[in-house]
């Protein structure tokens, strides 16, 4: 059974509107993380979490908002959506120092 | 701040063929080095680390040895099977192991 689960898988948005993407982690892991997938790019950290109700900018946070309400729970927000925000994001938990991460299976979004 | 370099782009090859992708890296301190495997429609797995000079990672036939005076950590395997398609990310974390920094990856093509 999936241990980080990402909701939606799909989404199409339009340019200026509201996205969340929701990630749900069973592993009772501390840390969690938001990373952009581009070809070309590799994955970028977009924000992370260590603890809930409070949140980390990554490398590449502009135009991105992140909530953690509880341990399980990892959300990313874009509150304009924009043509280059297309992308596939991706969600992970891990252990703190061990560097192991444990993805999700990714939402793949595309901004029109 | 930290990067790191790998084998840009694709690489094709036959069933049995060697493999080789180059990772190069740059830290302060004293990184962890990491091979993750993204198989298609799945998010990244480790594939196995290393954290000390001279020490090798390995999994299911592949092998990378942390070298610090040439900040290296080539992923290699001896006889690539067609299962081995995916996409490998070469990646750093620094010395409290909770962020990572990934390459841009190489798409790993290999045909019967």
């Amino acid at each position: 059974e999936a241990a980080v689960t990402q909701s939606p898988r799909s989404k199409v948005a339009v340019t200026g509107g509201k996205v969340t993407l929701s990630c749900h982690q069973t592993n009772n892991h501390d840390y969690m993380y938001w990373y952009r997938q581009d070809t070309g790019h590799g994955l970028r950290l977009i924000h992370y979490s260590y603890v809930a109700d409070s949140t980390e900018k990554g490398d590449i946070p502009d135009g991105y908002k992140a909530s953690r309400p509880s341990q399980e729970n990892f959300s990313l927000i874009l509150e304009l959506a924009s043509l280059s925000q297309t992308a596939v994001y991706f969600c992970a938990s891990s252990v703190q120092g061990t560097g192991q991460l444990y993805f999700g299976e990714g939402s793949k979004l595309t901004v029109l | 701040g930290d990067s790191v370099t790998q084998t840009e782009g694709q690489v094709a090859l036959s069933e049995e063929d060697f493999l080789t992708i180059h990772c190069n890296y740059s830290a302060s301190g004293y990184p962890t080095l990491f091979w993750y495997v993204q198989y298609p429609g799945e998010g990244p797995q480790l594939l196995f680390r290393a954290s000390r000079d001279k020490e090798k990672g390995s999994s299911r036939g592949f092998e990378a040895t942390y070298d610090k005076g040439t900040t290296s950590f080539h992923l290699r395997k001896a006889s690539v099977q067609e299962s081995d398609s995916a996409v490998y990310y070469c990646a750093l974390s620094g010395g409290s192991n909770y962020k990572l920094t990934f390459g841009k990856g190489t798409l790993l093509t290999v045909t019967p």
